[in-house]
């Protein structure tokens, strides 16, 4: 199997950009999802296929890739994006699934 | 809308058996991968197990495997998690989530406690 690597934190002022990154080895190759989790609820996914948003997610939630690193942003952060987010992969042969260990946002 | 109930979870002693349920509504279940996903207490998502669409396929983490059994019943729209030999790293949230793809999960339900504790 294989990993993929989150900052374990990452904070940031009201209407600021929040980046907060994924990597790993297998990246090149696989797409990588994003999910939020606000404390106590249930993940929600927030992108797909490393850039789509899904219907409902504010446009300020986007995804970007550059070899071996995705990178989730939050343009103009507001007071309830504070949560945890994860990334995740899959390979696409009998996929296994990884998460990445999460990176806590936190709303200064 | 797509819903997702999770049911089933409670507290079991190390060694015992559990199954879960996650019941299925607002979308053609049969016509989706479903997902087992697990979250211990104050830590990350972790994937469990995953089941095709005609329940004749089924893959496992390294961690359940031989202990776990996934199932479905497409008729009822229902997916079952049996869990036996339960140990104390069991102890987590599970989530049921819908695949549209095979790659990610695009609906979670809201979860359900299991506590493995003597």
């Amino acid at each position: 199997s294989y990993e993929l690597t989150q900052p374990p934190s990452v904070s940031v002022s009201p209407g600021q950009t929040a980046r907060i990154t994924c990597s790993g080895d297998a990246l090149p190759k696989q797409y990588v999802y994003w999910y939020q989790q606000k404390t106590g609820q249930a993940p929600v996914l927030v992108i797909y296929k490393d850039n789509e948003r899904p219907s409902g997610i504010p446009e300020r939630f986007s995804g970007s890739r550059s070899g071996t690193t995705v990178t989730l942003t939050i343009s103009g952060v507001q007071a309830e994006d504070e949560a945890d987010y994860y990334c995740q992969s899959a390979d696409s042969s009998d996929p296994s699934y990884v998460f990445g260990p999460g990176t806590k946002v936190t709303v200064l | 809308e797509v819903q997702l109930v999770e049911s089933g979870g409670g507290l079991v002693q190390p060694g015992g058996s559990l199954r879960l349920s996650c019941g299925a509504s607002g979308f053609t279940f049969s016509s989706y991968w479903m997902h087992w996903v697990r979250q211990p207490p104050g830590k990350g998502l972790v994937w469990v197990s995953r089941i095709n669409s005609n329940g004749r396929s089924a893959k496992y983490a390294d961690s359940v495997k031989g202990r776990f059994t996934i199932s479905r019943d497409n008729a009822k729209n229902t997916l079952y998690l049996q869990m036996n030999r339960l140990t104390v790293e069991d102890t987590a949230v599970y989530y049921c989530a819908r695949d549209p793809d095979t790659l990610h999960f695009d609906s979670w339900g809201q979860g359900t406690l299991v506590t493995v504790s003597s």
